[in-house]
């Protein structure tokens, strides 16, 4: 089934270690995004990717870096985890950016940061 | 910046009740107005769009009418089920913005009791 793939689906991480969340996609999208889920604040925006090879940053980019070396992958990296990014994490794509092409997501994966 | 705003929940209804979820916006201009749905343990998927106004987006027995007037875009299904049960998000996408992706409200988390 065509779609968006996240892994882990759910990680326990211990606080300063380095975690990288995948996702790859089987659409051809161009575009891929990263949203964070919390309680009580929704969905936010962390990082996107508008084309293979280009990557902006969204509302709450700090502590986490992207890369888009192709149109499939997008992957999330922290580079040391603290208890504050314990939430659950969705990769979604679009046909293209900025068209109102609908999103498509991915199942999620919920990190918990000790 | 353009935003959404729904009702806060969680809704509880009695399966077969009428459902209405509230959702203004604030835009520049008069963007597409979505509803996305979050089923438990799953990714946000599309449930309707509406791409100007007085247009009614339907599916799965939803509706949501663009209301200029009024900057609404409410939720609306007249016989809800058990299955209904889920997050409830209204999204549109911000104008002038880079084509950065839809931005979400918080959600409405609707329980369905038999």
């Amino acid at each position: 089934i065509a779609g968006i793939t996240q892994a882990p689906t759910s990680q326990i991480l211990a606080a300063g270690r380095r975690m990288t969340l995948r996702c790859t996609q089987d659409m051809r999208h161009n575009a891929m995004y990263w949203y964070r889920q919390d309680l009580g604040l929704g969905l936010r925006l962390i990082h996107y990717s508008n084309t293979a090879g280009t990557t902006g940053k969204g509302e709450v980019p700090d502590g986490y870096s992207v890369s888009r070396a192709n149109t499939d992958d997008f992957p999330l990296t922290l580079a040391s985890a603290v208890p504050s990014q314990t939430s659950v994490y969705f990769c979604a794509s679009s046909d293209k950016a900025g068209d109102n092409s609908p999103l498509h997501f991915g199942n999620g994966t919920r990190l918990t940061v000790t | 910046g353009d935003s959404v705003t729904q009702m806060e929940g969680p809704v509880t209804l009695s399966e077969e009740a009428f459902l209405t979820i509230n959702c203004t916006y604030t835009a520049t201009g008069y963007p597409s107005l979505f509803w996305y749905v979050q089923y438990p343990g799953e990714g946000l998927q599309l449930l309707l769009k509406a791409t100007k106004a007085d247009d009614k987006g339907s599916n799965k027995g939803f509706e949501a009418t663009y209301r200029k007037e009024t900057t609404s875009f409410h939720l609306e299904k007249g016989s809800v089920q058990v299955s209904d049960s889920a997050v409830y998000f209204c999204a549109l996408p911000p104008l002038n913005s880079g084509n950065t992706p839809l931005v979400f409200g918080k959600g409405t988390r609707l329980s369905v009791i038999a």
